[in-house]
């Protein structure tokens, strides 16, 4: 069974269009994560969401919008996207804070043409 | 804010030598402390984590890191490279309680046979 799992795992678009990246957590965890990792490979924390409530928005342009229906599911909306969008898109689960190990998903690879 | 220095970008070791992957971060209250591996086209794993006790972590496919406070260092180690170990890794760190990682840059690691 997959523990979290993201779809879709490839997405090429172009410049201006909205677009989604689903998340689910199987572990029962009560936290999720987005993070994006750019093509220099570094990682970068987007949001959190702890029991459907934000905790975590670091400065990230408000074309980015995540969603949380519930504590299984983290959906990340990108309106207008732009050639600097392309990234690779993580997400992650943990149970409470960091004390526990965080869970990643196999990433989303965004291309924006 | 937590920041998390990688030492070297890129190293490169012979099957069955030593690995060592340097990390230091900045805080003056020790911190929760990581080792994520990446391999490629897929999400982070985590290889060890200190979040408190025994000062000498031990982790998945014989890795070990050591905390050194007065240093602030936890660097990586295995005793002996084999060629599935390959792979990106990263450093990260956490204040106590919180429920952001920051992550280093990474280093990229390559065995030769």
């Amino acid at each position: 069974d997959t523990a979290v799992s993201q779809t879709p795992k490839y997405l090429v678009t172009q410049m201006g269009n909205d677009k989604s990246i689903k998340c689910e957590q199987n572990l029962g965890h009560d936290t999720m994560y987005w993070y994006k990792q750019d093509s220099k490979k570094f990682l970068k924390i987007m949001f959190s969401y702890n029991n459907k409530e934000l905790i975590i928005n670091e400065t990230v342009p408000n074309r980015f919008s995540p969603k949380s229906p519930d504590k299984a599911h983290l959906n990340l909306h990108i309106n207008s996207l732009e050639l600097g969008d392309s990234a690779v898109y993580f997400c992650a689960s943990s149970q409470g804070d960091l004390m526990r190990e965080q869970y990643f998903g196999p990433g989303t690879r965004l291309t924006v043409t | 804010a937590q920041s998390v220095t990688q030492l070297g970008s890129h190293v490169s070791v012979s099957e069955g030598a030593l690995v060592l992957l340097r990390c230091n971060y900045s805080s003056s209250v020790p911190p929760y402390l990581f080792w994520y591996v990446q391999y490629p086209n897929q999400g982070l794993q985590l290889l060890l984590k200190y979040t408190t006790g025994a000062t000498l972590v031990k982790g998945i496919n014989g890795f070990e890191a050591e905390f050194k406070k007065s240093e602030t260092s936890f660097h990586l180690t295995k005793p002996s490279a084999h060629m599935s170990d390959a792979a990106e890794y990263f450093c990260a760190v956490s204040d106590r309680g919180d429920y952001k990682l920051s992550f280093g840059a990474g280093t990229t690691v390559t065995v030769r046979a």
